[in-house]
């Protein structure tokens, strides 16, 4: 079965405001977990690292003040997209790595957010 | 971490085995070969990886070549809900990242 979850699956906003998703690791305390974002015909791409009880790691070009990230517990990570807008619409996905083995990552289902 | 070559798309007839290129000719001594496939609208998956030797399991075979250069791979049964992305990540074992290039589209036909 799944062991991370992402809520909600999709989420239609209108232009200014935030949105807030959730990722869960559901059978596992995870210390670190990922988010990525892909755009339609694109591939993924990692936006940040969230680390648990600190602050996260943000890739290149990816803006911390408009991405909030938040890993407040061992199974939660959340991300707010702050002041949505159009070009914000995108495919958000989150992953956790398999305990032990780090680069082989469980991805959760991603959540579509579409700005209007 | 290496760059990757793999081919835009490919078709495949359903129960055909599936062949996966993928050229990875800057790879380091120290980056493991993931694969990993994203169907449609869903997160990605975890398929399989390896260093150098060939590898086997319930989903797939790998097979690389002994120079590690390319890699290949294999889906003996292709099924149609095989239809997916299919992405080759050479990385380094000591950290997290994926970086995911443009993968392979496999289109399983019946």
């Amino acid at each position: 079965g799944a062991v991370v979850s992402q809520h909600p699956s999709w989420v239609i906003c209108k232009s200014g405001t935030s949105v807030k998703i959730e990722c869960r690791s559901l059978d596992f305390q995870a210390t670190t977990m990922f988010w990525y974002r892909q755009f339609p015909k694109q591939s993924l791409m990692l936006m940040a690292t969230s680390n648990e009880g600190s602050k996260a790691t943000y890739e290149q070009g990816v803006e911390k003040d408009k991405f909030l990230i938040n890993h407040a517990s061992l199974t939660l990570s959340t991300l707010t997209v702050t002041s949505a807008h159009p070009e914000d619409s995108s495919f958000y996905i989150c992953s956790r790595s398999r305990q032990g083995i780090s680069n082989e990552q469980f991805f959760g289902p991603g959540t579509r957010l579409t700005v209007l | 971490d290496a760059k990757t070559t793999q081919p835009t798309s490919m078709d495949c007839a359903e129960g055909r085995a599936a062949n996966l290129p993928c050229n990875h000719s800057t790879i380091s001594g120290n980056e493991y070969v993931y694969w990993y496939r994203q169907i449609h609208s869903q997160g990605p998956q975890y398929i399989i990886h390896g260093l150098k030797n060939n590898e086997t399991n319930e989903m797939a075979s790998l097979i690389i070549t002994e120079d590690r250069k390319s890699s290949t791979l294999i889906l003996p049964h292709a099924t149609l809900r095989d239809t997916a992305v299919y992405y080759c990540i050479p990385v380094n074992n000591a950290g997290n990242m994926l970086t995911f290039g443009g993968g392979t589209r496999l289109m399983v036909k019946p």
